[in-house]
């Protein structure tokens, strides 16, 4: 059963155009969220977090959305650039005894093009 | 690259044969995972430790065992490797469990 989903598996837009990639949770106990961003032959590299007490975190052209009552968030790329083309992965902590791991969505892969 | 090596990048080998997996880290971070990807199932975790000699189970332990003996070495062991365990590994570092980084992958053929 996945605790973080994203469903949809490929996303294409144009470059300048703003790109969307959702992500929905099931776990309410989930207090903090990530996303990474991943090129093929390198492993995934951290892109933006937001923290529960939040809805909105930016950093530059990344702005994450969190929807607490919808166990919804987003990641917003604009303007998308032929260099953000990846895939992108949303993840969250969840404590496992006395320990955390992540819980990973199976990613959306986004192609921008020129 | 977050102070996080994996050794090695590249590697074939044959149906049954043990294979060791080596991650080390010079940041002294606490947790350790290994990730194996494959096509539409992303990231899956296999075992993670939160301490010298302590490790736990991920999603898809089965056929693979891990040690830690010093905070920056994680070995990842396939006891007796199956094409199945075809994959590109990757091996994580987190200070507390929450945010992690990633090192740059094996790619592992099982022929």
């Amino acid at each position: 059963d996945q605790q973080v989903k994203q469903n949809s598996p490929s996303l294409s837009v144009q470059e300048g155009r703003i790109s969307i990639l959702n992500c929905d949770y099931t776990n309410s106990m989930f207090d903090y969220f990530l996303w990474y961003k991943k090129y093929p032959a390198e492993g995934p590299t951290f892109l933006i977090s937001i923290s529960s007490i939040k809805d909105k975190n930016e950093d530059g052209r990344f702005t994450v959305f969190l929807n607490k009552s919808a166990k919804h968030l987003s990641l917003h790329i604009v303007p998308s650039q032929p260099g953000d083309s990846a895939v992108y992965f949303c993840a969250a902590p969840a404590n496992a005894g006395n320990n955390r791991k992540l819980i990973w969505g199976l990613g959306t892969s986004l192609a921008v093009n020129p | 690259d977050a102070g996080i090596t994996q050794s090695p990048r590249h590697k074939v080998t044959e149906t049954g044969t043990p294979v060791t997996l080596r991650c080390h880290q010079t940041e002294n971070h606490r947790y350790m995972y290994w990730y194996r990807q494959d096509p539409g199932h992303g990231l899956r975790l296999i075992h993670y430790s939160y301490g010298v000699k302590d490790t736990d189970k991920g999603e898809v332990s089965d056929g693979y065992s891990v040690s830690r003996s010093k905070t920056e070495d994680f070995l990842l062991t396939l006891e007796s490797a199956t094409s199945s365990q075809t994959s590109v590994y990757f091996c994580a570092i987190s200070p507390a469990g929450d945010k992690a980084f990633f090192g740059q992958g094996t790619r592992l053929t099982v022929v």
